[in-house]
């Protein structure tokens, strides 16, 4: 079975960091780009970022709401994406889910999706 | 950034209805565009990708149509299990993915 588990969320004061982890399990990890996205209190889903698959060179894409600040990397070794969180403000408090991103002749999508992380940010 | 929009933002309905809920693109996206299923507290789940092709796995109940600027969701016949909150999401720009603000599908 296809999974992915967030975990390393938390409260966290303004200008701290946090990292967070999504591991998957049940598919080679490596043959796949991973995005990450999240969903503040009463808001809707917003795209964090995507780190592509090493053969497409491992590169990343961020949201200009976290540019600068976040920074998306990946273990294939141990079938791990990251998210580096520096610099946090009270408005990056959401839930932050990790998917799967999958290409095909052109179209991308994200399946499946984790359960999310609740990250916290306030005095 | 594309800029996606949805409508109507909330609607109820019963059980057997069926549901349309439209997306708008700020601009030309041909078929780039994904539809989820998004329920409190649980992952959200991909219905439909490519603008028409159903994930597998996703009941036939669901479709997706469109192209250009103009998309549709259509739930033919809501199951309680459907109550839930649906996005549309581009992938036109893979450097810049953009969702649209959701529909809530509420019990009438």
């Amino acid at each position: 079975e296809v999974q992915l588990v967030e975990s390393g969320g938390g409260l966290v004061k303004p200008g701290r960091s946090l990292r967070l982890s999504c591991a998957a399990s049940g598919f080679t990890f490596g043959d796949y780009g991973m995005g990450w996205f999240r969903q503040a209190p009463g808001k809707g889903l917003e795209w964090v970022g995507f780190i592509k698959k090493k053969i497409h060179g491992g590169t990343t894409e961020y949201a200009a709401s976290v540019r600068g600040r976040f920074t998306i990397s990946r273990d294939d070794s141990k079938s791990i994406a990251y998210l580096q969180m520096n610099s946090l403000k009270t408005e990056d408090t959401a839930v932050y889910y990790c998917s799967r991103g999958i290409s095909m002749s052109g179209f991308s999508r994200f399946d499946p999706w984790g359960q999310g992380t609740l990250v916290t940010v306030s005095s | 950034d594309i800029q996606m929009t949805q409508s109507p933002p909330s609607l109820s309905a019963s059980v057997g209805d069926r549901v349309t809920i439209t997306c708008r693109a700020s601009q030309r996206i041909n078929s780039y565009l994904n539809w989820y299923q998004h329920t409190p507290g649980m992952a959200p789940k991909l219905l439909i990708y490519a603008a028409s092709s159903l994930q597998s796995g996703v009941p036939s109940r669901f479709s997706g149509s469109g192209s250009g600027t103009h998309f549709t969701l259509t739930i033919s016949s809501l199951q309680p299990e459907d109550f839930a909150t649906y996005y549309c999401q581009q992938s036109f720009s893979t450097a810049a993915l953009t969702f649209g603000g959701g529909t809530k599908v509420e019990i009438k």
